[in-house]
């Protein structure tokens, strides 16, 4: 299973974009790359999900380059309700191998 | 329609001792997993179970067990408990095998073993 690295913390501002990046150098080419969010007390809660390129939906934006090695999960103007924990996860789930391995994900802080 | 829900949502328990949680899915729902979250591993899968039969299973040791119910409640049980057991325990419940666009998480227990 591909092991993930994310930056342990970032800080930001209301308004402002927020890009964390995730990497996943021995993505295989059946792993889709799925971002999680969670605050405290809570489950984590499905953001967006990726295979190449980039795709976008209502809360955020996910940029995959052409090696698929790395990630980046793109916030448009965070508000405070942002603040959260932010997981990359690696994973297959085409075929049997649905083991679910999160990273140690980003604690993302957003100021007034 | 209700979330996923978890019983119950604190435990503390001494080292040795058995801990049985349990998980309630969403109506309709026939996968259930859980996971293992600490502060210094982040979230671990330990297993999932789909139709009363477990599926997958991450790297536990084999204290960690579970089942699942012809109603789809899952029960996990981690027998001689020690100190590194201390986490959150989500379980997670999907209408099919567990996919991470399709997973609906719990809030948790938090068990604490002393």
């Amino acid at each position: 299973l591909a092991k993930t690295t994310q930056p342990i913390s970032m800080d930001s501002y209301e308004g402002q974009e927020v890009n964390i990046t995730c990497s996943h150098n021995n993505i295989a080419t059946n792993d889709y790359i799925t971002w999680y969010q969670q605050f405290p007390s809570q489950g984590p809660r499905f953001i967006i999900q990726g295979y190449k390129t980039k795709v976008t939906n209502e809360v955020a934006s996910l940029f995959i380059p052409a090696d698929r090695k790395s990630s980046t999960l793109s916030l448009p103007r965070v508000s405070l309700s942002d603040t959260a924990v932010y997981y990359c996860l690696v994973g297959d789930i085409e075929t049997g191998r649905r083991a679910l391995t999160f990273g140690s994900g980003t604690r993302l802080q957003v100021q007034p | 329609k209700a979330g996923v829900t978890q019983t119950p949502r604190y435990l503390i328990k001494t080292r040795g001792q058995q801990v049985t949680l349990s998980c309630s899915p969403i109506s309709g729902h026939r996968s259930v997993s859980w996971y293992q979250q600490t502060p210094g591993q982040g979230l671990q899968f330990l297993f999932e179970y789909f139709s009363e039969t477990q599926r997958n299973k991450g790297n536990f040791p084999g204290r960690f067990s579970g089942r699942q119910f012809s109603n789809s409640r899952s029960e996990m049980n981690v027998s001689t408990l020690e100190l590194g057991d201390s986490a959150l325990y989500l379980c997670a419940s999907s209408l099919e095998l567990a996919r991470p666009d399709t997973q609906y998480f719990g809030p948790g227990t938090r068990l604490t073993v002393l």
